[in-house]
């Protein structure tokens, strides 16, 4: 079982409001990843968590918050969003957190955000 | 650094008809892993293959089959008799000894019925 799941699918916020973004996996990783994807262009890194651990920050702007509660959930805290924040947020797993090697990252389906 | 690139941006074909999607890399790390996923509207990336540097078997599954060659740095995939459900936004990426994912442009494939 390869699956990534992430709620909600489809999120309309205020720049006033603060929201959370969920990622879920039961693969037993202990890798986990944010992307951030515009329309027509591939998924850009935002951060890495290894063993519940933020290890990666892509210089992202402080208005995006992970949290790692434990190594099945991924959160990600929205608040005074821009709206050229607006895009697919996908998050993903992976079982070997930052050894390099051959893991594999897996996908979930993304939540689809828009800034107003 | 390391670069992938995917030249082609569209591809339309009509159902049945083989497709190829090129994809070039650029890496100086001697240790590198491929990756191709298709991404279709519903935006969830799904995994599709990985190849190992020092692995240039070429590999077939299903439909699918891919041209790995490191004398020319390309990894290419095609879909043999392609159907409307092989439409999808396809990237190509490449991995080093970290973390980081470099992906291509991706290649949109529209298959018409």
């Amino acid at each position: 079982d390869t699956e990534v799941t992430q709620t909600p699918k489809h999120l309309v916020m205020g720049m006033t409001n603060k929201k959370s973004l969920k990622c879920e996996q039961h693969m037993g990783h202990r890798a986990m990843y944010w992307y951030k994807q515009k329309a027509k262009k591939p998924p850009e890194l935002m951060f890495v968590y290894s063993y519940e651990k933020l290890s990666i920050n892509e210089s992202v702007p402080s208005r995006f918050s992970p949290e790692c509660p434990n190594s099945s959930l991924l959160n990600l805290h929205l608040h005074a969003l821009q709206p050229e924040d607006s895009a697919l947020y996908l998050c993903a797993s992976s079982q070997a957190p930052l050894a390099g090697g051959s893991d594999t990252q897996y996908f979930g389906p993304g939540t689809r955000l828009t800034v107003l | 650094a390391q670069k992938v690139t995917q030249a082609q941006t569209e591809i339309s074909v009509v159902e049945k008809e083989d497709v190829t999607l090129d994809c070039v890399y650029e890496t100086r790390d001697t240790t590198y892993y491929l990756f191709w996923y298709k991404q279709p509207p519903s935006g969830e990336l799904v995994f599709l293959i990985r190849r190992n540097s020092f692995d240039e078997q070429n590999e077939i599954s299903g439909r699918y089959s891919w041209n790995f060659q490191k004398s020319t740095s390309s990894f290419n995939f095609t879909i043999t008799a392609s159907q409307v459900v092989d439409s999808a936004v396809y990237f190509c990426a490449l991995r080093g000894p970290d973390y980081k994912l470099s992906f291509g442009a991706g290649t949109t494939v529209t298959v018409r019925a």
